[in-house]
């Protein structure tokens, strides 16, 4: 059981590059969300989705896209880097049945821009 | 004034101590709250989750005070493993937002 996947493990993109971070969950949750994490700032909601077709907003959704055709897949969307977006970037899903919250996360993604 | 707040710390404690980490929040309509811990370049991983009712695992109990809107991670009898950055978690706006402290940093010495 792998849990949740994210690909590439780093990432290195100029200022205007657009690139997509994977996202894929073999658990069948409904729920996935996707942070970023800086120093002594925690981590930030980007985005979120409950089910397939369905997202929305989080925290600090500028600059980047989400879309959820299937319930594995939830890929992040850079549109134009910029060296703020230089972060760690984790996917998280959670089956969110019963009150139960808890987020199984991925490996996590290092990105800079440079 | 950010939703879940937490004090950064560092909190230096030596092993056997107890240390105990506050984590407050804004929005008094939400209901469960989480205790996350992070290991440094890791993922976080869930410690405890909190209801009104409180909870206790093993040297790890959690409380939540509405009142004064805040919830607590008191750790006993410390251990060098409990070195790590814990994570307070909310919900936001209906549950689908799960809003994170910023972390408190624990660093047990021998």
């Amino acid at each position: 059981n792998a849990g949740v996947t994210q690909t590439p493990k780093f990432q290195v993109l100029k200022t205007g590059q657009s690139m997509t971070l994977q996202c894929a969950q073999d658990m069948n949750h409904e729920y996935m969300s996707w942070y970023r994490q800086d120093p002594g700032m925690g981590l930030r909601l980007i985005h979120y989705s409950v089910g397939a077709g369905i997202t929305d907003q989080g925290e600090v959704p500028n600059g980047y896209n989400v879309s959820r055709s299937t319930t594995e897949d939830f890929p992040l969307r850079l549109l134009s880097a910029a060296p703020s977006q230089t972060s760690v970037y984790f996917c998280a899903s959670s089956d969110r049945q019963g009150g139960n919250e808890k987020l199984f996360f991925g490996s996590g993604t290092q990105l800079s821009v440079l | 004034r950010k939703e879940v707040e937490q004090d950064p710390g560092p909190f230096n404690v030596p092993e056997g101590a107890t240390v105990a980490f506050n984590c407050t929040y804004s929005n008094s309509a939400s209901q469960s709250f989480f205790w996350y811990r992070q290991d440094c370049r890791k993922e976080p991983k869930l410690l405890m989750s909190v209801y009104s009712s409180g909870n206790e695992d093993g040297r790890f109990t959690a409380q939540l005070n509405r009142a004064s809107q805040y919830i607590s991670l008191l750790i006993r009898d410390s251990k060098l493993s409990d070195s790590a950055t814990y994570l307070c978690v909310a919900p936001s706006g209906g549950y689908n937002k799960l809003i994170f402290g910023a972390g408190t940093r624990l660093a047990v010495h021998p």
